[in-house]
């Protein structure tokens, strides 16, 4: 059963610094990886995903996958407040068809300072 | 555009009570459902998923049932509520060819 597990599991940074969150998985045969911003009482929504090794830059958001280390990250250049949220990574044996089943990470809590 | 609607918006609810949460769809025809529960801050945990009307898959036994009455419908139940089932209970969805699921807005469930 594949497992998720986040780090730190909170964080609290100042604005405009950088902010790293890690994730690991458990299972090498694992093709979608994504992670997930939740505002408090809200829905999450996806931020970013990737399908393969590498990096992704969106905007201030960069995601990068190593599956030889099961490994990958969410780095925000230039936090802001507005970014203070829960953080959930996600990923999937399969990214098509059927239940391709999300397991979640446990979380990492962000505050950003101004 | 689609749109994911969920009902009740919260619920307060007495141990041993029946329960009902609702599902709706709309915009997007056939797509993969899911119910979700996160503990109060917690990770979210997949319950039931569902790819087609009338077929519904159980992935956590929690003493819940989910059924799929129309195409874009999702209903959670229980005939009897636990302490336990206090939470966030999220609705997602998904197309066939795509990862991504998009949340609903939620139901909080408090069970006094």
């Amino acid at each position: 059963q594949q497992k998720v597990q986040q780090s730190p599991e909170s964080l609290i940074v100042p604005e405009g610094a950088m902010t790293s969150l890690n994730c690991t998985f458990s299972d090498s045969a694992s093709q979608y990886f994504a992670w997930y911003r939740q505002h408090s009482g809200k829905a999450p929504k996806a931020l970013m995903s990737i399908f393969s090794n590498g990096e992704k830059e969106e905007g201030r958001f960069t995601i990068h996958l190593n599956k030889a280390s099961l490994h990958f990250s969410l780095h925000i250049r230039d936090s802001q407040p507005s970014d203070s949220a829960l953080y959930l990574c996600a990923v999937s044996l399969r990214a098509t068809g059927g239940n391709n089943k999300l397991t979640f990470g446990q979380g990492t809590v962000l505050s950003v300072i101004p | 555009a689609q749109t994911i609607h969920q009902w009740p918006v919260a619920e307060i609810k007495a141990v041993g009570s029946p329960l009902s949460l609702g599902c709706t769809i709309k915009g997007k025809s056939s797509p993969n459902l899911y119910w979700y529960w996160q503990a109060t801050g917690g990770t979210l945990q997949q319950l039931f998923y569902s790819i087609t009307v009338g077929q519904v898959e159980s992935v956590v036994q929690l003493n819940l049932s989910a059924s799929r009455p129309k195409d874009d419908q999702f209903i959670l139940s229980t005939e009897k509520l636990l302490l336990s089932h206090s939470g966030f209970y999220l609705c997602a969805w998904r197309t066939q060819n795509y990862a991504e699921q998009f949340f609903g807005p939620g139901t909080r469930l408090t069970v006094l």
